[in-house]
């Protein structure tokens, strides 16, 4: 089955430093998306890209979707402590199916 | 607008025994969604329906797992007998409609426990 290589598995940050983060797959996705999962929670939706090469914003956080389709990456610009937690990405096609990484654990120091 | 509900929130039981997963998605939402989070992994996609129909069930082990959704709106998920690798947390998600996969919305999840 389809399987993304998502990197690196943690990150540990001081407050206000940059943060940069991808997902790698063997197979050709039409969208991707990034989430982010607090303790106890499921996933939300931060950032989706459509089109391949495309680059998208929300807020401090900057995603792009790879020009061969088969990654994307997602930047966390001047972190602050609320941005600790688990960042997923995920592949999905036109079916609707979505196929996850193992995810990036975020920890910011103060 | 309510999110996504789910229950229990917690359970723990013994291997072999049966347990259900409740699910009632967003209001209107056509499409529902089952997922397996295992410790330290993503989630992984279990079973997904369109309305009361499954679209996509590959990836659920149909020897010990079954869900349904008679009317189209709620979900049950069901292990019988369970087993100690079937600890994980089980999310619901719902989206508008398959074709609006990055809509989907998830639940707070039920965290299994097989001892």
């Amino acid at each position: 089955g389809q399987q993304l290589n998502q990197s690196p598995q943690s990150m540990f940050i001081q407050e206000g430093e940059d943060v940069s983060m991808n997902c790698t797959s063997s197979s050709i996705f039409n969208t991707w998306l990034w989430y982010k999962q607090d303790p106890g929670e499921g996933p939300v939706l931060l950032i989706a890209l459509y089109k391949a090469g495309e680059l998208t914003s929300n807020g401090r956080l900057t995603a792009q979707f790879g020009i061969t389709r088969k990654d994307s990456f997602l930047n966390i610009s001047a972190s602050i402590p609320s941005d600790v937690g688990i960042y997923f990405c995920a592949g999905a096609s036109n079916a609707g199916k979505s196929t996850f990484g193992d995810g990036t654990t975020l920890t910011v120091k103060p | 607008e309510a999110g996504v509900a789910q229950s229990p929130r917690y359970k723990i039981i013994e291997k072999r025994q049966s347990v259900a997963f409740w699910c009632n998605p967003i209001s209107g939402h056509a499409t529902l969604y089952w997922y397996q989070q295992i410790l330290g992994q993503g989630p992984k996609l279990l079973i997904q329906f369109q309305n009361n129909g499954v679209v996509d069930d590959s990836q659920l082990p149909k020897d010990r797992f079954s869900a349904e959704r008679l009317k189209g709106v709620d979900s049950t998920l069901k292990i019988q007998p369970a087993k100690l690798e079937d600890s994980a947390v089980y999310l619901c998600a719902s989206s508008l409609a398959i074709w609006r996969t990055v809509e989907a919305f998830f639940g707070q999840g039920t965290r299994l426990t097989v001892v």
